[in-house]
């Protein structure tokens, strides 16, 4: 496709359980990034890929967050042990590279919601 | 360190006034500087940059931003606002030569009929 694309677009699950969100960059793009946005407020960085790797994982909340991306292409972010807390909008953004002036074009979101 | 600052929660305008969304950065070096738009249960759309040159930045939708050093500010602007210009903005800032975007809170503009 054209644009950033992830999935599920929502997702409700109970606590305690695991989820796993996807996102699929634009074609070319080698940096990915990953954002929780609650309830229409700011952006909170979790994390970003420069190809496979992650040079900054500083924003992740707890180590029942992790991310992965193979192939420089798609990436998931999985959240162990769910929490209530962990409910928000979880944005996927990629560019053609970190460190280039060019803007990130963002996914639409998975909205988790934790019962 | 970076820093992001939209010191108004909420603008308000009536239709066919000029609208003002304030910007105020913080960087070590030069900044990269960029606007987007976030309608409801959209993910961010890109609207305009600042790189290097001229301090007036034109982009989409008819939106502007003025680049100004001393104050390091990175306003963004319309003559005319619509009805439909009612969304979230965010201001973003990346150092050059950087690997981070740090965004702003948001600001949450209202066109008014």
């Amino acid at each position: 496709g054209a644009g950033v694309s992830q999935s599920p677009s929502n997702k409700v699950t109970e606590k305690g359980k695991d989820v796993e969100l996807r996102c699929d960059p634009i074609s070319g793009h080698t940096a990915l990034y990953w954002y929780r946005q609650s309830l229409g407020q700011g952006l909170e960085f979790l994390i970003y890929f420069q190809g496979n790797s992650a040079p900054d994982k500083s924003g992740l909340p707890s180590d029942r967050f992790s991310a992965e991306r193979t192939g420089g292409s798609v990436s998931t972010l999985t959240i162990q042990r769910t929490q209530q807390e962990d409910s928000a909008v979880y944005l996927c953004a990629s560019s053609l590279a970190a460190d280039s002036n060019q803007p990130q074009h963002f996914g639409d979101g998975t909205r988790l919601s934790i019962l | 360190a970076q820093s992001v600052a939209q010191p108004e929660d909420q603008v308000n305008v009536a239709e066919g006034n000029p609208l003002t969304v304030k910007c105020t950065y913080s960087v070590s070096g030069n900044p990269y500087l960029f606007w987007y738009v976030q309608y409801p249960n959209r993910g961010l759309q890109f609207l305009l940059k600042y790189i290097t040159g001229d301090n007036l930045v034109k982009g989409s939708y008819g939106f502007e931003a003025e680049f100004n050093k001393s104050q390091t500010s990175f306003h963004l602007k319309k003559p005319s606002a619509l009805v439909s210009d009612s969304a979230l903005y965010f201001c973003a800032v990346r150092e050059v030569g950087g690997f981070k975007t740090i965004f702003g809170a948001g600001t949450r503009l209202f066109v008014k009929a």
